[in-house]
């Protein structure tokens, strides 16, 4: 049984489209992440949602919006794609206040031209 | 916020030896909890090891182990008997244990294993 998956693993648009990466967990995690991974592996934290509601929002372009129907889905909608956005999105999910560590997804790996 | 620092970005070990990963951290709080993840080439991100700060015994999953040091805030990690499987990116990553919903990622280390 996956854990937490996301779709889709690969995405190539074109600049200026607009997509939606989706991520549902099985695991009854009350908080949901999203995670950006650049070329240069960095991981930097984007959004995160506890029980739907929105609790972390980083700098990120306003073209970026998450969506949480439920505690067990976030979704990530990014409008007006540009080449910067390129990189590998992650989804994960935690425990809020719990030694539960962070269980990722397989990435979506985001490729505009 | 706190930070991770990994001040090693690329690291090589000898098919079969054992290596040890350092990571630091930067904390006013006493308790929280730290991880080591493993990204393989497949991307995947893949929980090593974990350690709760108000334990004093230092954390072992198999050939994998930790050298936590809390006064000196350092939470290292050791591979004993390297196998070509380990080659990856490895990640150390801080959470509070108060604020409860927060990771801090260092830069992460790059691990080459060399038949």
């Amino acid at each position: 049984d996956t854990a937490v998956s996301q779709t889709p693993k690969y995405l190539v648009t074109q600049m200026g489209n607009d997509k939606s990466i989706k991520c549902e967990q099985n695991l009854g995690h009350d908080t949901m992440y999203w995670y950006k991974q650049d070329s240069k592996k960095f991981l930097k934290i984007m959004f995160s949602y506890n029980n739907k509601e929105l609790i972390i929002n980083e700098t990120v372009p306003n073209r970026f919006s998450p969506k949480s129907p439920d505690k067990a889905h976030l979704n990530l909608h990014i409008n007006s794609l540009e080449l910067g956005d390129s990189a590998v999105y992650f989804c994960a999910s935690s425990q809020m206040y719990s030694p539960s560590p962070l269980h990722f997804g397989n990435g979506t790996r985001l490729t505009v031209t | 916020a706190q930070t991770v620092t990994q001040s090693q970005p690329e690291m090589s070990v000898q098919e079969a030896e054992t290596v040890t990963l350092s990571c630091t951290y930067d904390t006013s709080e006493s308790d929280y909890y730290l991880f080591w993840y493993k990204q393989p080439p497949s991307r995947q991100m893949i929980l090593v090891i974990r350690q709760e700060a108000y334990k004093q015994q230092n954390a072992t999953e198999n050939r994998f182990s930790v050298n936590f040091q809390k006064a000196a805030k350092s939470f290292s990690l050791k591979i004993s008997d390297s196998q070509l499987g380990d080659a990856a990116m490895y990640f150390c990553a801080y959470r509070d244990s108060n604020t409860g919903n927060q990771f801090y990622f260092g830069t992460g280390t790059s691990l080459t294993v060399i038949p």
